[in-house]
């Protein structure tokens, strides 16, 4: 149990375009879930926190207007790339937690994003 | 600042030799700690996670971790290591185990047969 999906597990975009990428909870109800950014070799950075049906709260430095988070059902978020620059390109992990008080974050398997 | 540190960016081991790899945090007070290991290309996988009780934790694919308050430390182990561990290993920390997590910069585990 406590599956995470994301998809696409990979795209590839031109500069100046929008990406779309989907976390879901396969067979648990996330009231939380959340997107991380990784660099090449390097750790995972939070970008933000998305609560089903709340706006997301964003981590210092995160514009959120460029990464739109939409949680709209408690097995499904999208986290939206706008206007894609090469210095977006990265590799995006989300999480979900299956609600207030449990203890464990559970993640996807990663979408790598390149912007050409 | 609440902060985790992996001190070892890069360690190699041979194939049946024992594994420690360190994991040091900085909090205000004794957080949920995790270990997670991550394969080329793919997710974090939970291999194990303390938050209170013993301090010696027994995780999956034969790791463990032991929690030691008075050195801020939360290393992992394991006897005998295998190629397959090859992988990057993450440590994080958190105010509770479904809030928002901070890793430490990750160390990359080679295993050489």
């Amino acid at each position: 149990g406590a599956v995470v999906s994301q998809h696409p597990s990979w795209v590839i975009c031109k500069s100046g375009t929008s990406v779309k990428i989907e976390c879901r909870s396969l067979d648990f109800q996330a009231t939380t879930m959340f997107w991380y950014r990784q660099f090449p070799k390097q750790s995972l950075m939070l970008m933000a926190t998305s609560n089903e049906g709340s706006k997301a709260t964003y981590e210092q430095g995160v514009e959120k207007d460029k990464f739109l988070i939409n949680h709209a059902s408690l097995t499904l978020s999208t986290l939206t790339v706008t206007s894609a620059h090469p210095e977006d390109s990265s590799f995006y992990i989300c999480s979900a937690r299956a609600g207030p008080g449990t203890d464990t974050q559970y993640f996807g398997p990663g979408t790598r994003l390149t912007v050409l | 600042a609440q902060s985790v540190t992996q001190p070892d960016i890069h360690i190699t081991v041979s194939e049946g030799a024992s594994l420690e790899l360190r994991c040091n945090y900085s909090y205000g007070a004794t957080p949920y700690l995790f270990w997670y290991v991550q394969s080329p290309g793919q997710g974090l996988q939970l291999l194990l996670k303390y938050f209170s009780g013993d301090t010696l934790v027994q995780g999956i694919k034969g790791f463990e971790a032991e929690f030691k308050r008075s050195q801020s430390s939360f290393n992992l182990r394991k006897p005998s290591v295998h190629w397959s561990d090859a992988a990057e290993y993450f440590c994080a920390a958190g105010t509770g185990g479904g809030n928002k997590l901070t890793f430490g910069t990750g160390t990359q585990l080679k295993v050489e047969l």
